[in-house]
């Protein structure tokens, strides 16, 4: 079955650093992929999509220049936090489609981000 | 728009049956089922599309109305591998875009 990595699966970083979530699909090419954020208990938020070649679609609320999203070729997107918070402590999941319409979702393991 | 889960939590003990609802006040297109240990990924169950199909894998199945925009998912006999949250996500139309996830119903069995 379709396959999407997530890297790296937690990180501990200091208020006001970056970091960068990796995304890949590894046995399928994604044009699109989707970044979703879950605070504890509580549901998948979509953030933002990401589009392969072109600039990402973020929802109402989400920060463009904060959250920064590539999407340089067909199987890597890449989520960068900027100056990071406490607040923006969460499981950040990363997901794609087989193929269109009709396909499921395929979840990365999901980055466990510690803003300290 | 959010699709709105019912219940937020239900406790069974192992061979119990359970119900969980996903409503949208919008016409859906399809809806899919997701599973979500603690601490992990979700894991996709079953999709559902448009045409009330009814789909099941294993004793878990499900149901779509969508002339009344909702799913309910079905477990029957729960084993306790079946604990974790349930999430439905809802798509509006044949676009292929985001899922948009309800607030999830807890399910949690035990022997």
């Amino acid at each position: 079955g379709a396959v999407v990595s997530q890297h790296p699966s937690w990180v501990i970083c200091k208020s006001g650093t970056s970091v960068k979530i990796e995304c890949r699909s590894l046995d399928f090419q994604a044009t699109t992929m989707f970044w979703y954020r879950q605070f504890p208990k509580q549901s998948l938020m979509l953030m933002a999509t990401s589009n392969e070649g072109s600039k990402a679609t973020y929802e109402q609320g989400v920060e463009k220049d904060k959250f920064l999203i590539n999407h340089a070729s067909l199987t890597l997107s890449t989520l960068t936090v900027t100056s990071a918070h406490p607040e923006d402590s969460s499981f950040y999941i990363c997901s794609a489609r087989l193929w269109g319409y009709n396909s499921p979702l395929h979840f990365g393991n999901g980055t466990r981000l510690t803003v300290t | 728009q959010q699709p709105v889960q019912s219940p937020q939590a239900v406790i069974l003990r192992e061979g119990e049956d359970a119900v969980i609802n996903c409503s949208s006040s919008k016409a859906l297109y399809s809806v899919h089922w997701y599973r979500q240990k603690h601490g992990e990924a979700p894991v996709f169950l079953m999709i559902l599309l448009k045409g009330g199909e009814q789909k099941g894998h294993e004793k878990i199945s499900a149901s779509f109305n969508e002339k009344k925009q909702q799913s309910s998912l079905y477990l029957t006999a729960s084993q306790l591998s079946y604990s974790g949250t349930y999430f439905c996500g809802t798509e509006i139309n044949q676009a292929g875009t985001a899922l948009i996830f309800g607030k999830g119903t807890t399910l949690s069995v035990s022997s």
